[in-house]
């Protein structure tokens, strides 16, 4: 099973609203990741989690707020976002976090209005 | 800063026959490379990857090919099927610092009928 989930599938939310998005997957791996995409544009890392600690983050606006509450799941917690942030947000989780291949989920899409 | 570009936007390919991707990076710290297809709506689909140890790697119709010396690889489909129409990114990675994937813009590939 290399299934990655992601919910919801479409979000669209105001400039002051608090939203959250979440994350999954079951094949015991131990990195997980969020990207942003937008359209024609390749997917861009904003965080890496390794083991449950937040390792990377790539420069992200503090808007944007990573919470790994376990090897599981991954959330990404919206607060007072732009219109600009509007784009196709992806989860990925890797075994490990050097040289493997990233399993990508469906993507949320998120309009911030 | 383009670190991997693929510089075909798109590439239109009868079925049965061989469809080439191209893909050609400028940092000579990547060390593991990583083909993606994506459809609309839909995340990335991890298909094959190379470490730099290699210069070939194969898996059923796909195979990709690593040139070092001219920081240059390139996937191979053969033969070509209308399920491949998609989006397909090349992706490098330096595992010796971190687990983050730099992205190719993408190439659109159609196979017609």
């Amino acid at each position: 099973d290399t299934e990655v989930t992601q919910t919801p599938k479409h979000l669209v939310m105001g400039m002051t609203n608090k939203k959250s998005l979440k994350c999954e997957q079951h094949m015991g791996h131990r990195a997980m990741y969020w990207y942003k995409q937008k359209a024609k544009k390749p997917p861009e890392l904003m965080f890496v989690y390794s083991y449950e600690k937040l390792s990377i983050n790539e420069s992200v606006p503090s808007r944007f707020s990573p919470e790994c509450p376990n090897s599981s799941l991954l959330n990404l917690h919206l607060h007072a976002l732009q219109p600009e942030d509007s784009a196709l947000y992806l989860c990925a989780s890797s075994p490990g976090t050097v040289g493997y291949e990233q399993y990508f989920g469906p993507g949320t899409r998120l309009t911030v209005t | 800063d383009q670190q991997v570009k693929q510089n075909s936007p798109s590439l239109s390919v009868q079925e049965g026959r061989i469809s080439i991707l191209n893909c050609d990076y400028t940092n000579s710290m990547f060390d593991y490379f990583l083909w993606y297809k994506k459809y609309p709506a839909e995340g990335p689909t991890f298909l094959i990857s190379i470490s730099s140890i290699k210069d070939k790697n194969e898996d059923g119709r796909f195979t990709v090919f690593l040139n070092k010396s001219a920081k240059h690889l390139s996937l191979h489909i053969v033969p070509s099927q209308p399920g491949d129409s998609a989006v397909y990114f090349c992706a490098a990675m330096n595992t010796g610092t971190a687990s983050k994937l730099t992205f190719g813009t993408g190439t659109r590939l159609q196979v017609t009928l």
